[in-house]
């Protein structure tokens, strides 16, 4: 597509239920993140993928975080027994692994939790 | 990646160039200075970046000093829609990117009506 897209755009649920969040990523872009802005904060980082190579998972808050990107286009993130801390706007991007252009991000639009 | 100080906040008056600041003294020389915004309830935009000339868009010019020591980001006509965070960061290309990109604190621009 013609830019990154992220669903679900909102979701609401229960402490201790499990989300799925969804980040389609612009096509042909190896590199691909996860990053977390809590209410009034800065940008976290979660996690980085890199077309075949072992991901950067150092960001993840917890095991009850995880992240996986298939045939090197769609990721997932995970958040297993979710807790009202979890609450954030988790921001996807993608980028090109073209030397100055690696670092240039395309961000998509995030998904709001909300864990009640 | 080496170490960038942004003031925290600025202001300026829409219509007017709105002149952002960005210090990194360790930069070495194959590192490159990148600019992104965040508008509020938005995600992070790509401006700019640059090695060591001046580059123009049509968003924006940024000024890197000789010694590449600082750089301005200029936004020639600020509008009440550039008030954001603005994110100054230094990295270096191609293999060396294969990394996580992170954000620090940025600067917020208000622009005043």
């Amino acid at each position: 597509g013609a830019g990154v897209s992220q669903s679900p755009s909102n979701k609401v649920t229960e402490k201790g239920k499990d989300v799925e969040l969804r980040c389609d990523p612009i096509s042909g872009h190896t590199a691909l993140y996860w990053y977390r802005q809590s209410l009034g904060q800065g940008l976290e980082f979660l996690i980085y993928f890199q077309g075949n190579s072992a991901p950067d998972k150092s960001g993840l808050p917890s095991d009850r975080f995880s992240a996986e990107r298939t045939g090197g286009s769609v990721s997932t993130l995970t958040i297993q027994r979710t807790q009202q801390e979890d609450s954030a706007v988790y921001l996807c991007a993608s980028s090109s692994r073209q030397g100055a252009g690696a670092n240039v991000l395309t961000f998509g639009a995030g998904s709001r939790l909300t864990v009640l | 990646d080496a170490k960038t100080t942004q003031p925290t906040s600025m202001d300026c008056a829409e219509g007017r160039a709105a002149n952002l600041p960005c210090n990194h003294s360790t930069i070495s020389g194959n590192e490159y200075v990148y600019w992104y915004r965040q508008i509020h309830s938005q995600g992070p935009q790509y401006i700019i970046h640059g090695l060591k000339n001046n580059e123009t868009n049509e968003m924006a010019s940024l000024i890197i000093t000789e010694d590449r020591k600082s750089s301005t980001l200029i936004l020639p006509h600020a509008t009440l829609r550039d008030t954001a965070v603005y994110y100054c960061i230094v990295r270096v290309a191609g293999t060396g990117a294969n990394s996580k990109l992170t954000f620090g604190k940025g600067i917020t621009l208000s622009v005043r009506p």
